[in-house]
């Protein structure tokens, strides 16, 4: 079974731009999330999506929005970039949404703003 | 949310045991403890999760306290591939993983 793709890899865009990044989960997986990863602030959560509905979210400006297609790949945007966005972003699926569910990582697109 | 404390690194030798701590005191009756890796430039992977009793599986052991305010994870022979960021995670009731900082593992030969 493939795992999270994620595109692209990399990603150098200035200030002021904006990007999408795009996730493929896992299939049959249903729930889609995004984490940004940078070295100051470590893994941080931005938001998950089941069933097409944005679920949870979390302390991020609103300029990072999301969505998820009804074959459950997600796209995550991030308008009007800033130099502190450049980091890592990772998403991660799983099989449904539960405690026990286990959340596997693609390798994650990598983000530089200048 | 409960909020879990590691310490920052450990070392250990290779082929030798691990054992990776966790507190969590502030745990509610139904936090399933989580552990995920991150090694060298990649994602995070699952490794193990446990609620109350003691679980094993392929990759590693979860020792988990009676009172459940603790846990660890123990690798039983540490391989040079095990050499990663251990988190330990509580689940929030949104499903969301708190990452922390976890514990950076060095394995030397």
């Amino acid at each position: 079974k493939a795992g999270v793709t994620q595109t692209p890899r990399y990603l150098i865009k200035t200030r002021g731009q904006q990007v999408t990044l795009s996730c493929s989960p896992i299939s049959g997986h249903r729930s889609v999330s995004w984490y940004q990863q940078t070295p100051g602030q470590g893994l941080q959560f931005l938001f998950e999506y089941f069933s097409e509905t944005q679920r949870n979210k979390g302390n991020f400006p609103g300029r990072f929005s999301g969505r998820q297609f009804s074959n459950s790949r997600s796209e995550m945007n991030v308008s009007t970039l800033e130099l502190g966005d450049s980091a890592l972003y990772l998403c991660a699926s799983s099989l449904v949404r539960g405690l026990t569910d286990t959340q596997y990582f693609g390798p994650g697109t990598r983000l530089t703003v200048l | 949310d409960a909020k879990t404390t590691q310490p920052n690194s450990m070392e250990s030798n290779e082929e030798e045991p691990v054992h990776l701590p966790c507190n969590h005191s502030t745990i509610s009756g139904t936090d399933y403890i989580h552990w995920y890796r991150q090694l060298p430039s990649q994602g995070p992977e699952y490794v193990i999760h446990g609620l109350t009793s003691n679980v094993n599986n392929r990759m590693a052991s979860l020792a988990i306290a009676e009172d459940r305010k603790s846990s660890t994870l123990i690798l039983h022979r540490a391989t040079l591939r095990d050499a990663a960021v251990y988190y330990c995670i509580l689940p929030n009731s949104g499903y969301a993983l708190n990452f922390g900082k976890g514990t950076s593992l060095l394995v030397t030969p």
